[in-house]
Parts: C-alpha cells; sequence; structure tokens
C-alpha cells in the first residue's frame, strides 16, 4: 500500500519550454502532498506543499510564479515548471501523505522525474 | 535553527556485519523521525520511524534508537547485505498545519562482498 506514481520520470525540453509533473497516490487519498528538489550527490530539499483545494505554501527561496502547484483533487497534484532554463534542471520528487494531515505518518515518495533544459 | 544532519558522509561495511549510520538534528520542535532508503535515481523508501515518547523501535533487521538528551538517532542495520547498499536519509518533522520534514543530508553506504 501507500504507492505514489509520479510522472513522467526522465525528460528533456528547451529552454523557454514549461514542463509538468504529475504525482498521483495510487491507493490513497492525499489532502496534502509535497515537492522536492534534489541536485546530485546533496538532500532533498522541500519547495512547496500542496493543499488539496487550496493554494501550495511554497519555502523561502521558492520563485511561486517559476514553479506552478495545482492539487485539484485527492489523489493528484502537478508541478509546472515554467520558461524553464538550464538551472531549473533538476531530480523532482513528489510525496504524499494518507491520513490526517495532524497526524505524524510518514511521507511516500514518487521515483523522481529527472528534468534536462538544454 | 533547523537542520537533520549526519556524522559521516560515506560508510564502508562488510556484508554480513551491523552497520551503524548517526544522525544529529538540532531543532527541539521534531517530534517525529523517519529513515529513508534511496537507491540511484529513484526515490527515497521508507525504512522506518520513531516518535519523540520512544528511544528505541525494531523493524526486520533495522531498529532506530533516539536519544532526545544530545539530539541524536541512529539507524542500526543487521546482516548488511549487498541490496542494503544505498544513501540513507534521516528527517525530522515538525509540528505544525503540514508536519513537514527536514531532510539531513544523508550517509552513503557501500557493502563490500
Amino acid at each position: 500500500g501507500a504507492v505514489v506514481s509520479q510522472h513522467p520520470s526522465w525528460v528533456i525540453c528547451k529552454s523557454g519550454t514549461s514542463v509538468k509533473i504529475e504525482c498521483r497516490s495510487l491507493d490513497f487519498q492525499a489532502t496534502t502532498m509535497f515537492w522536492y528538489r534534489q541536485f546530485p550527490k546533496q538532500s532533498l530539499m522541500l519547495m512547496a506543499t500542496s493543499n488539496e483545494g487550496s493554494k501550495a505554501t511554497y519555502e523561502q527561496g521558492v520563485e511561486k510564479d517559476k514553479f506552478l502547484i495545482n492539487h485539484a483533487s485527492l489523489t493528484l497534484s502537478t508541478l509546472t515548471v515554467t520558461s524553464a532554463h538550464p538551472e531549473d534542471s533538476s531530480f523532482y520528487i513528489c510525496s504524499a501523505r494518507p491520513g490526517d494531515i495532524s497526524l505524524n505518518q510518514p511521507q511516500h515518495f514518487g521515483d523522481g522525474t529527472r528534468l534536462s533544459i538544454l | 535553527g533547523e537542520s537533520v544532519g549526519l556524522h559521516l558522509p560515506t560508510l564502508s561495511v562488510q556484508e554480513g556485519d551491523n552497520s551503524i549510520i548517526n544522525c544529529a538534528y538540532s531543532n527541539s520542535a521534531s517530534d517525529y523521525f523517519i529513515w529513508y532508503k534511496q537507491e540511484s535515481g529513484k526515490g527515497p523508501q521508507f525504512i522506518i520511524d520513531i516518535r519523540s515518547n520512544m528511544d528505541k523501535r525494531q523493524g526486520q533487521r533495522v531498529t532506530v534508537l533516539l536519544n532526545k538528551t544530545v539530539k541524536h538517532l541512529s539507524l542500526q542495520i543487521a546482516a548488511t547485505q549487498p541490496g542494503d547498499s544505498a544513501v540513507y536519509f534521516c528527517a525530522g518533522g515538525l509540528p505544525g498545519s503540514s508536519y513537514k520534514l527536514i531532510f539531513g543530508s544523508g550517509t552513503r553506504l557501500l557493502v563490500r562482498p
């Protein structure tokens, strides 16, 4: 149980293109999902918290207009990297947590999306 | 400040030996801790968690120890196997509206045959 699917797993696109990444909880509902960014040989950096039916909460230093997050249903959150540039190239990972957000439960992660901007 | 860090970036162990991976945290507000395993090109995989009202929790071949006095936790892996080779992250949960996790810098575990 608690499977999170992320799509696509790998994308290469030209500079200036917008790229959408999907994160789905397959066997549970998630009112809260999280988006992380990971550089090579580094840890996960939380970018934003995606809340179903409301605006995402962004971490300090993360551009809201650059990284658009939509959480339209209890099983789907999307991250759109707008007008992507080479410095946006990274490994983007989403996670979701089943159950009540007030409870301490582990986040379950997708397998990430490797984004390469040429 | 908020931080969860690790003492050693790389740990090399002989197959069959026990592994101990350490983690230090600085935020006393963290009341929940998780260990994740990440293999190359994949997302983190949940291993074990522990709440701050506990000091030890055991799973299959893994044990997590929490010392709140010195803000330290460790992950012990018994009889380490080649498949255990990966990067291990600890993460601390912060109480709040979303209980977000703060990840440590990670330790790479290498298992020698």
